[in-house]
Protein backbone atom coordinates (compact mmCIF):
# COMPACT_ATOMS: atom_id res chain seq x y z
CA UNK A 1 0.00 0.00 0.00
CA UNK A 2 1.28 3.15 -1.21
CA UNK A 3 1.50 5.78 1.83
CA UNK A 4 3.09 9.44 2.13
CA UNK A 5 3.48 10.57 5.47
CA UNK A 6 4.27 14.49 5.94
CA UNK A 7 5.88 15.60 9.02
CA UNK A 8 7.57 18.78 10.87
CA UNK A 9 5.17 21.18 10.71
CA UNK A 10 4.49 23.10 13.60
CA UNK A 11 4.10 26.57 15.44
CA UNK A 12 6.87 28.35 14.23
CA UNK A 13 8.20 32.40 14.52
CA UNK A 14 8.07 34.83 11.88
CA UNK A 15 11.53 35.17 9.93
CA UNK A 16 12.57 31.59 11.39
CA UNK A 17 13.18 28.54 9.25
CA UNK A 18 11.86 24.73 9.23
CA UNK A 19 12.06 21.63 7.59
CA UNK A 20 9.25 18.96 6.45
CA UNK A 21 9.23 16.19 6.06
CA UNK A 22 7.73 13.46 3.18
CA UNK A 23 8.39 9.50 4.43
CA UNK A 24 7.25 7.73 1.58
CA UNK A 25 6.82 3.68 1.60
CA UNK A 26 5.06 0.96 -1.00
CA UNK A 27 6.36 2.25 -4.37
CA UNK A 28 9.74 3.03 -5.71
CA UNK A 29 10.17 6.28 -5.01
CA UNK A 30 13.19 6.88 -7.07
CA UNK A 31 10.79 6.50 -9.67
CA UNK A 32 8.63 9.32 -9.50
CA UNK A 33 8.61 13.19 -9.30
CA UNK A 34 7.54 14.55 -6.13
CA UNK A 35 5.89 17.94 -5.45
CA UNK A 36 4.51 20.10 -2.27
CA UNK A 37 1.08 21.52 -2.23
CA UNK A 38 -0.40 23.94 0.26
CA UNK A 39 -3.74 25.07 1.79
CA UNK A 40 -3.77 27.93 3.78
CA UNK A 41 -7.08 28.68 6.29
CA UNK A 42 -9.92 29.26 4.11
CA UNK A 43 -8.16 29.14 0.66
CA UNK A 44 -7.80 26.60 -2.18
CA UNK A 45 -4.89 24.36 -3.09
CA UNK A 46 -1.25 25.66 -4.15
CA UNK A 47 1.47 24.32 -6.06
CA UNK A 48 4.61 25.49 -3.73
CA UNK A 49 7.36 22.90 -5.93
CA UNK A 50 8.62 20.16 -7.46
CA UNK A 51 11.52 18.16 -7.85
CA UNK A 52 12.26 15.41 -10.51
CA UNK A 53 13.22 11.49 -9.78
CA UNK A 54 16.41 11.80 -9.67
CA UNK A 55 16.77 15.28 -7.71
CA UNK A 56 17.94 17.18 -11.06
CA UNK A 57 15.41 19.40 -11.89
CA UNK A 58 13.62 21.83 -9.78
CA UNK A 59 11.14 24.52 -9.24
CA UNK A 60 9.31 25.84 -7.26
CA UNK A 61 6.41 28.84 -6.86
CA UNK A 62 7.03 32.46 -6.97
CA UNK A 63 5.40 33.10 -3.36
CA UNK A 64 8.04 30.88 -2.05
CA UNK A 65 10.78 31.23 -4.72
CA UNK A 66 14.11 32.22 -2.77
CA UNK A 67 12.86 31.19 0.68
CA UNK A 68 12.18 27.31 -0.17
CA UNK A 69 14.32 24.33 -1.13
CA UNK A 70 12.87 21.47 -2.30
CA UNK A 71 15.17 18.29 -2.04
CA UNK A 72 15.07 14.55 -1.97
CA UNK A 73 16.89 11.50 -0.87
CA UNK A 74 16.07 8.17 -2.48
CA UNK A 75 18.00 6.16 -0.16
CA UNK A 76 15.70 7.43 2.92
CA UNK A 77 12.42 7.53 0.45
CA UNK A 78 12.31 10.58 1.49
CA UNK A 79 11.24 13.97 -0.12
CA UNK A 80 11.51 17.71 2.70
CA UNK A 81 10.90 21.35 1.98
CA UNK A 82 13.14 23.90 3.95
CA UNK A 83 11.14 27.36 3.80
CA UNK A 84 13.16 29.80 5.08
CA UNK A 85 12.39 33.41 6.29
CA UNK A 86 8.77 32.49 7.10
CA UNK A 87 5.89 34.70 7.04
CA UNK A 88 2.27 34.66 8.03
CA UNK A 89 1.10 34.26 4.47
CA UNK A 90 3.23 30.97 5.37
CA UNK A 91 0.58 29.70 7.47
CA UNK A 92 -1.37 26.66 5.78
CA UNK A 93 -1.33 23.06 5.70
CA UNK A 94 1.87 21.11 3.76
CA UNK A 95 1.21 18.47 1.10
CA UNK A 96 3.34 16.13 -0.44
CA UNK A 97 2.82 14.26 -3.57
CA UNK A 98 3.21 12.04 -6.41
CA UNK A 99 3.46 12.30 -10.06
CA UNK A 100 4.42 9.45 -12.01
CA UNK A 101 6.37 12.09 -14.17
CA UNK A 102 7.04 15.28 -13.88
CA UNK A 103 4.26 16.16 -16.67
CA UNK A 104 1.68 14.44 -15.04
CA UNK A 105 -1.44 14.74 -12.60
CA UNK A 106 -0.73 14.10 -8.62
CA UNK A 107 -1.51 10.81 -8.14
CA UNK A 108 -1.01 9.71 -4.53
CA UNK A 109 -1.02 12.81 -1.24
CA UNK A 110 -0.05 12.75 2.19
CA UNK A 111 -2.54 13.54 4.88
CA UNK A 112 -0.72 16.93 5.26
CA UNK A 113 1.32 18.75 7.76
CA UNK A 114 0.46 21.52 9.87
CA UNK A 115 2.65 25.08 9.65
CA UNK A 116 1.17 28.46 11.88
CA UNK A 117 4.05 31.52 11.33
CA UNK A 118 2.93 33.42 14.42
CA UNK A 119 5.33 35.30 17.08
CA UNK B 1 0.72 31.64 -15.05
CA UNK B 2 -2.57 29.87 -16.07
CA UNK B 3 -5.21 31.16 -14.48
CA UNK B 4 -8.27 28.41 -13.72
CA UNK B 5 -11.29 29.93 -13.03
CA UNK B 6 -14.24 27.83 -11.64
CA UNK B 7 -17.99 27.76 -11.59
CA UNK B 8 -19.87 27.68 -9.35
CA UNK B 9 -17.76 28.69 -6.17
CA UNK B 10 -20.35 25.97 -4.14
CA UNK B 11 -23.75 24.67 -4.73
CA UNK B 12 -25.99 22.84 -2.86
CA UNK B 13 -27.97 19.70 -4.20
CA UNK B 14 -29.55 16.28 -2.72
CA UNK B 15 -28.53 12.52 -2.70
CA UNK B 16 -29.49 11.26 -6.66
CA UNK B 17 -28.44 15.43 -8.40
CA UNK B 18 -26.63 15.36 -11.35
CA UNK B 19 -23.79 17.80 -10.89
CA UNK B 20 -22.14 20.03 -13.06
CA UNK B 21 -18.55 22.13 -12.05
CA UNK B 22 -16.63 24.17 -14.84
CA UNK B 23 -13.52 25.06 -14.87
CA UNK B 24 -12.25 27.55 -17.40
CA UNK B 25 -8.31 27.85 -18.28
CA UNK B 26 -6.82 31.75 -19.39
CA UNK B 27 -5.04 29.98 -22.52
CA UNK B 28 -4.76 26.70 -23.63
CA UNK B 29 -3.46 23.39 -21.82
CA UNK B 30 -3.21 20.96 -24.19
CA UNK B 31 -5.74 18.67 -22.54
CA UNK B 32 -3.31 18.88 -19.50
CA UNK B 33 -6.46 18.92 -16.89
CA UNK B 34 -7.21 17.10 -13.84
CA UNK B 35 -9.88 17.17 -10.94
CA UNK B 36 -9.36 16.91 -7.33
CA UNK B 37 -11.92 15.84 -4.65
CA UNK B 38 -11.08 17.56 -1.26
CA UNK B 39 -12.68 16.27 2.33
CA UNK B 40 -11.34 18.15 5.25
CA UNK B 41 -9.02 16.61 6.85
CA UNK B 42 -7.66 14.06 4.65
CA UNK B 43 -5.47 14.22 1.31
CA UNK B 44 -6.93 15.45 -1.53
CA UNK B 45 -7.53 12.43 -3.94
CA UNK B 46 -7.36 12.90 -8.12
CA UNK B 47 -10.39 11.85 -9.73
CA UNK B 48 -9.89 12.69 -13.34
CA UNK B 49 -6.82 13.15 -15.34
CA UNK B 50 -6.12 14.09 -19.05
CA UNK B 51 -9.73 15.80 -19.11
CA UNK B 52 -11.80 12.59 -19.26
CA UNK B 53 -9.64 9.61 -17.74
CA UNK B 54 -10.95 7.98 -14.80
CA UNK B 55 -8.34 7.40 -11.92
CA UNK B 56 -8.19 4.11 -11.27
CA UNK B 57 -10.74 3.22 -8.24
CA UNK B 58 -13.07 6.24 -9.00
CA UNK B 59 -16.58 5.57 -9.35
CA UNK B 60 -18.09 5.37 -12.67
CA UNK B 61 -20.67 8.47 -11.99
CA UNK B 62 -17.64 10.63 -12.59
CA UNK B 63 -16.56 11.83 -15.47
CA UNK B 64 -15.11 14.53 -17.35
CA UNK B 65 -15.42 16.66 -20.53
CA UNK B 66 -14.17 19.84 -22.61
CA UNK B 67 -11.50 21.16 -24.68
CA UNK B 68 -9.46 23.89 -25.33
CA UNK B 69 -10.25 26.12 -22.65
CA UNK B 70 -13.30 24.81 -21.25
CA UNK B 71 -14.25 21.73 -19.30
CA UNK B 72 -16.75 20.21 -17.01
CA UNK B 73 -16.30 17.45 -14.28
CA UNK B 74 -19.92 15.57 -13.99
CA UNK B 75 -21.23 13.91 -11.12
CA UNK B 76 -24.35 12.06 -12.50
CA UNK B 77 -26.24 10.49 -9.81
CA UNK B 78 -24.88 12.68 -6.22
CA UNK B 79 -23.94 10.53 -3.12
CA UNK B 80 -23.40 10.66 0.33
CA UNK B 81 -19.59 10.39 0.16
CA UNK B 82 -19.45 12.83 -3.13
CA UNK B 83 -20.13 15.84 -0.47
CA UNK B 84 -16.46 17.44 -0.88
CA UNK B 85 -14.55 20.51 -2.16
CA UNK B 86 -13.22 19.74 -5.89
CA UNK B 87 -10.24 21.44 -8.01
CA UNK B 88 -9.26 21.53 -11.49
CA UNK B 89 -5.97 21.97 -12.08
CA UNK B 90 -3.79 21.96 -15.27
CA UNK B 91 -0.47 20.43 -15.58
CA UNK B 92 0.60 21.64 -18.74
CA UNK B 93 2.68 23.89 -17.37
CA UNK B 94 5.33 25.41 -14.65
CA UNK B 95 3.77 27.01 -12.14
CA UNK B 96 1.04 24.02 -11.80
CA UNK B 97 -2.00 26.13 -10.79
CA UNK B 98 -5.23 24.56 -9.18
CA UNK B 99 -8.98 26.47 -9.49
CA UNK B 100 -10.34 27.87 -6.25
CA UNK B 101 -12.45 24.97 -5.59
CA UNK B 102 -16.18 24.34 -5.70
CA UNK B 103 -17.94 23.21 -2.50
CA UNK B 104 -20.61 20.40 -2.51
CA UNK B 105 -22.94 20.96 -0.13
CA UNK B 106 -25.92 18.65 1.18
CA UNK B 107 -28.88 20.73 -0.09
Amino acid sequence: QVQLVESGGGVVQPGKSLRLSCAVSGLTFSSYAMHWVRQAPGKGLEWVAVISYDGSDKDSADSVKGRCTISRDNSKNTLYLQINSLRGEDTAVYYCARAPTAHDAFDVWGQGTKVTVSS
Amino acid sequence: AIQLTQSPSSLSASVGDRVTISCRASQGIAGALAWYQHKSGKAPKLLIYDVSTLEGGVPSRFSGSGSGTDFTLTISSLQPEDFATYYCQQFNTYPRTFGQGTTVEIK
